[in-house]
């Protein structure tokens, strides 16, 4: 299984709600991330979770709040998001920096949740 | 500190012809380089990953790229398009320490013609 598996591939939603994004994977991996991609920009590093604990947060405002309940699961909770928040949500995973192993740094990404934000 | 221009953000060929997609980096030290392609409204998968080993390094899909030190380049070939190639295509470089950063260019998008 070399898969990332996001869900759900599409959500909208108003800027009272509450929704998660949820992101899955089952290789073995212990560093996880989640990007923010605009049209036609590159991604944007949100943040990385390595072995279930929070490394990078790239100072992303706090209506954005990832978890990383074990080492298969990473959520990002969303809460009061604004239209501008509109974006595709990339998650990614990859064997941690450090790890002795010529995958190291690979990052596999999921298809993304493209969010809609009215 | 680390950076990566792509000299191109739109690149048109026909099928069948050489694909050259440009690359130059600045790194402070021997960095990690990698090339993704996104296909529209999917994520990323990684073509391939220079790690010093090999100065040519050949990828998935029939690309390939060559790092030039010299000339702090990196670019990625391919000798025949298909259409299947249209996407768009990222040069990449990993931040030093052990942060797991990536540092992406503004991207290149291929169009192949029929």
């Amino acid at each position: 299984d070399t898969e990332v598996t996001q869900t759900p591939k599409h959500l909208v939603m108003g800027m009272t709600n509450k929704k998660s994004l949820k992101c899955e994977q089952h290789m073995g991996h212990r560093a996880m991330y989640w990007y923010k991609q605009k049209a036609k920009k590159p991604p944007e590093l949100m943040f990385v979770y390595s072995y279930e604990k929070l490394s990078i947060n790239e100072s992303v405002p706090s209506r954005f709040s990832p978890e990383c309940p074990n080492s298969s699961l990473l959520n990002l909770h969303l809460h009061a998001l604004q239209p501008e928040d509109s974006a595709l949500y990339l998650c990614a995973s990859s064997l941690p920096r450090g790890t002795s192993d010529p995958a190291n740094e690979k990052l596999f990404f999921g298809s993304g949740t493209q969010l809609s934000v009215l | 500190a680390q950076s990566v221009t792509q000299l191109d953000s739109h690149v048109s060929v026909s099928e069948g012809t050489p694909v050259l997609l440009r690359c130059n980096y600045s790194s402070s030290y021997s960095p990690s380089l990698f090339w993704y392609v996104q296909h529209p409204n999917k994520g990323l998968q990684l073509l391939l990953k220079y790690t010093s080993a090999a100065t040519l390094v050949k990828g998935i899909n029939g690309f390939e790229a060559e790092f030039k030190k010299s000339e702090t380049s990196f670019h990625l070939t391919k000798p025949s398009a298909h259409m299947s190639d249209a996407a768009e295509y990222f040069c990449v470089v990993s931040s030093p320490g052990n942060t797991g950063k990536l540092i992406f260019g503004q991207g290149t998008t291929l169009q192949v013609k029929p």
